[in-house]
């Protein structure tokens, strides 16, 4: 099952934060955050293994709430270089041969 | 560090054409696999080796794509023959191991189908 990313997209100005929500139907073993510029390959941000774990890079961080099968992105002070589109994959514990991505969501900044 | 290597980048054909896309992953990673990005959309993953055997080829629609990993390194992507609905980017991965791994993208095959 297809993970549900929310918003679809959100415009900030530079400086403001922003939050991206990833929500599964199935208990998840793992979640993998990339970003995706445009005509460009997604690269990799982070994986979170553990329930209620967060991590970070640079002024990216997430969390991984176990229970509620789902994680949240957290990008703060967010940078004109942070514009993309940010797809989360989750690793479900029934499969836990691959990672299946959500439809991402496109982060504009502006000036 | 040399990164996933794709080609080529960019491929226009028609209709029942058939294509072939190839991917070098990074040295001394274990696992590859194949993605469909359509346009708007993520990646969906449509096969993926563990050395040059197939781990998940689930998602594969096998009547008219086929991929192999000989020799457990490079690997090649076919389509035969192709459907408009095939255009989209394909791209190749690469992870030290298995699905928990960080993958490492290549830049991708632009396909478009006409």
């Amino acid at each position: 099952q297809q993970p549900v990313q929310s918003p679809q997209a959100v415009i900030l100005r530079e400086g403001e934060d922003a939050v991206i929500n990833c929500s599964s139907s199935k208990a998840l073993y793992s979640v993998h955050w990339y970003r995706q510029k445009h005509g460009e390959a997604p690269v990799f941000l982070m994986i979170l293994l553990k329930g209620g774990e967060q991590k970070g890079h640079e002024k990216i961080s997430a969390s991984f709430n176990e229970k509620k099968q789902q994680s949240s992105l957290y990008l703060t002070a967010s940078q004109l270089s942070y514009s993309g589109t940010y797809f989360c994959g989750t690793g479900p514990y029934s499969s836990a041969s691959k990672i299946i991505f959500g439809s991402g969501t496109r982060l504009s900044i502006r000036p | 560090e040399a990164g996933v290597a794709q080609s080529p980048r960019y491929k226009i054909i028609e209709k029942r054409q058939s294509v072939a896309f190839w991917c070098n992953p990074i040295s001394g990673h274990a696992t590859l696999y194949w993605y469909q990005q359509i346009l708007g959309q993520g990646p969906k993953l449509l096969i993926q080796f563990q050395n040059n055997g197939v781990v998940d080829d689930s998602q594969l629609p096998k009547d008219r794509f086929s991929a192999e990993r000989l020799k457990g390194v490079d690997s090649t992507l076919k389509i035969q023959p192709a459907k408009l609905e095939d255009s989209a980017v394909y791209l190749c991965a690469s992870s030290r191991g298995g699905p928990q791994e960080t993958q490492y993208f290549g830049p991708g095959t632009r396909l478009l189908v006409l």
